[in-house]
């Protein structure tokens, strides 16, 4: 079964500064897809950046980039230049192949607070 | 915004009562999931369906049913509801972007409480 970890509960940066967020997984497929998604204090779900596991380059995303490290089994979230709107919970999550279905399993999340 | 729709926004009802959940997938996309999301339990897929018929079961209640409609769009139906479905309901509607990416967009999700 398809794990996501998230270990770190809240992160507190300085305006401008650049953050990583960790994200660790476990799967035996071996074709996955790994997504980092934003929840603002207003409950939506906002995706942010994909890295599928046989991109041979991490992905990037205007100040959102992915440090994809496979024999780590991790898949880090760095924001560049933090910005005060960056507050927010950050879920990272895996794409689980089931029967068709390409459902996500979601870590338990991170909060992230900008300071000024 | 994600071109997911969801109403409502808020729903407040009582133990024992009904309610239906509703979700427009953004414009192209066959695909339709449904999360509940919770403090005890996080983000959870329930079930998805694509083009009208069931695709995947996740942690889904027998309490809880879904469909998918004709015009895409899918109704999640919650009965004989508890305290511990007070949840915020997402759906999302996923679009193939290229080989093997499949990204899930969410609606704003439905916030229901149950007292």
């Amino acid at each position: 079964a398809q794990k996501i970890t998230q270990t770190q509960p809240g992160m507190f940066v300085q305006e401008k500064e650049a953050v990583t967020l960790d994200c660790t997984y476990d799967t035996s497929d071996p074709s996955y897809g790994l997504f980092w998604y934003k929840q603002p204090s207003s409950g939506e779900m906002i995706f942010l950046i994909y890295q599928g596991s046989y991109d041979q380059q991490n992905a990037t995303e205007g100040r959102y980039s992915l440090n994809f490290q496979k024999a780590r089994k991790s898949a880090n979230l760095v924001i560049s230049a933090s910005q005060l709107g960056d507050s927010a919970m950050y879920f990272c999550a895996m794409r689980a192949s089931q029967g068709g279905s390409e459902k996500l399993v979601f870590g338990k999340g991170m909060k992230l607070t900008v300071n000024p | 915004d994600s071109g997911v729709t969801q109403t409502p926004k808020h729903l407040i009802t009582a133990t024992g009562q009904r309610v239906t959940l509703r979700c427009s997938p953004r414009s192209g996309d066959l695909s339709v999931y449904w999360y509940q999301q919770s403090l005890d339990q996080g983000l959870q897929f329930l079930i998805q369906y694509y083009n009208g018929e069931e695709r995947a079961k996740g942690n889904i209640l027998e309490r809880f049913s879904a469909q998918q409609f004709p015009d895409l769009h899918s109704e999640l139906n919650l009965s004989s509801l508890e305290l511990g479905d007070s949840a915020l309901y997402f759906c999302a509607s996923s679009v193939v972007a290229g080989e093997g990416q499949e990204t899930q967009y969410f609606g704003p999700g439905t916030r229901l409480l149950v007292l």
